[in-house]
């Protein structure tokens, strides 16, 4: 019954390949969100999707793609990966209407923690 | 820029005791929120005060507000050493459009 659920938990991989996290919400919430989460533990938002339109994307080098297929799921697909890139990767999801701003409590998946070699 | 400023970062109290960690942040916001982190797990949202609101309660926790001097508190009461765990503000900016920012965390340790 995990309300947020990304795959894979851990990823371990080379510098200069491509990858993608997967993340799927079954609280029937219209908005999900992409944020990278340091070594030092800072939270940094990197994308909203609501109802599977891009609402935010917070200067995000391109090589970072989300995908959402409907409003259960948003994909991260990261390109080219670079060292800077390990970090661990929360997906979340809330009710918050569309041009709106976040005032509902977000949920959020365990995490993937990627590292790169 | 950051929004968030947690203080303490890093907190350790014994069973009992009251926990108190604070948040100051820097824009006009809509709302703040205040997110619990376990080791190795997602954010778990514990309470969330409105701009117009100074106070607010949940179980063991108290969530003041102060907008006038852009600062939020966090108080746990009671603690216990199931509260241990990273605490983290976060705040919306009242702009549409906007999501959550995180401060760095305060670093909560309870022993036994």
């Amino acid at each position: 019954d995990t309300a947020v659920s990304q795959t894979p938990k851990y990823l371990v991989t080379q510098m200069g390949n491509d990858k993608s996290i997967k993340c799927e919400q079954n609280l029937g919430h219209d908005t999900m969100y992409w944020y990278k989460q340091d070594s030092k533990k800072f939270l940094k938002i990197m994308f909203s999707y609501n109802n599977k339109e891009l609402i935010i994307n917070e200067t995000v080098p391109n090589r970072f793609s989300p995908k959402s297929p409907d409003k259960a799921h948003l994909n991260l697909h990261i390109n080219s990966l670079e060292l800077g890139d390990s970090a661990v990767y929360f997906c979340a999801s809330s009710q918050d209407p569309t041009g709106g701003y976040s005032n509902q409590p977000q949920h959020f998946g365990d995490g993937t923690r990627l590292s790169i070699l | 820029s950051q929004q968030g400023e947690e203080d303490p970062q890093a907190l350790s109290i014994q069973e009992g005791e009251n926990a108190t960690m604070n948040c100051s942040y820097k824009t006009s916001i809509n709302n703040l929120q205040w997110y619990r982190q376990n080791s190795g797990r997602g954010l778990v949202h514990l309470i969330l005060i409105r701009s117009n609101e100074r106070e607010k309660h949940s179980g063991r926790l108290r969530v003041t507000l102060d907008t006038s001097k852009k600062s939020s508190s966090l108080l746990i009461t009671a603690s216990r050493a199931a509260d241990t765990a990273s605490y983290f503000c976060a705040t919306v900016r009242n702009q549409a459009g906007t999501a959550l920012i995180f401060g760095k965390g305060t670093t909560l340790s309870v022993s036994s």
